[in-house]
């Protein structure tokens, strides 16, 4: 069955500190793959997406992504995180023209 | 930018009241949708649509229904509210494969509807 793991409910770094979330997916063909944000009380931005090429991706707010077939995930960095990047953050992916399969997201807490 | 407007941002309503929900967006996309997204479960698909007039059932349709008369417009109705159905409701459209070269799978959300059923 296909699935979406994000294997961390929360996740606390400090102020201008690196950060990697994870995801994991199970799905048979090739993989679209997309990171999506959302700040509380807000809809979802999406961050950045994977369709094919170049495995590492760049999004926006200094995000990017890594695409491991091998490892099947699609995990999310930022070199430096900001206070202003505490939200929720789902990974993706498309399965079919028109659905996408989320999993639970991960909240990422910002210690001043 | 794509634009996607929800028709409250905040709702409350009592067991047993239909509810409108409404979804407008204005870039012309074929296909939109709507989640239901609840701690811990993430977002859960519970209809879609890929024209005017057509639907289909997502992962969670019981107690919903939907419509499309209008490209732009895609309402959640809940025929009969009950407290299981407190949550916020997401929509969200996508161009269609014929649509825009590369961009068919992003989806792009409005701000959500918080429905709290008492």
């Amino acid at each position: 069955a296909q699935s979406v793991t994000q294997p961390d409910i929360h996740i606390t770094v400090s102020e201008g500190a690196s950060l990697e979330l994870r995801c994991n997916y199970s799905y048979g063909a090739t993989p679209y793959l997309f990171w999506y944000v959302q700040s509380p009380g807000q809809g979802l931005q999406l961050l950045l997406k994977y369709f094919s090429g170049d495995t590492l991706v760049q999004g926006i707010k200094g995000f990017e992504a890594e695409f491991k077939r091998s490892q099947s995930s699609f995990n999310l960095r930022k070199p430096s995180v900001h206070w202003s990047d505490a939200a929720e953050y789902f990974c993706a992916v498309a399965s079919g023209t028109y659905k996408y399969i989320f999993g639970t997201g991960t909240r990422l807490k910002v210690l001043a | 930018d794509v634009k996607v407007t929800q028709s409250s941002r905040y709702l409350v309503k009592r067991t047993g009241e239909k509810v409108f929900l409404e979804c407008v967006q204005d870039m012309d996309h074929e296909n939109m949708f709507w989640y239901r997204q609840d701690p811990g479960l993430g977002l859960r698909l519970i209809y879609f649509s890929y024209d005017v007039k057509m639907k289909e059932k997502g992962d969670i349709p019981e107690g919903y229904s939907v419509s499309r008369e209008k490209k732009e417009r895609f309402s959640l109705i809940l025929e009969s509210a009950s407290t299981n159905q407190t949550s916020m409701y997401l929509c969200a459209s996508s161009a269609g494969p014929g649509q825009t070269r590369g961009r068919a799978y992003e989806q792009y959300f409005g701000p959500g509807t918080r429905l709290t059923v008492t």
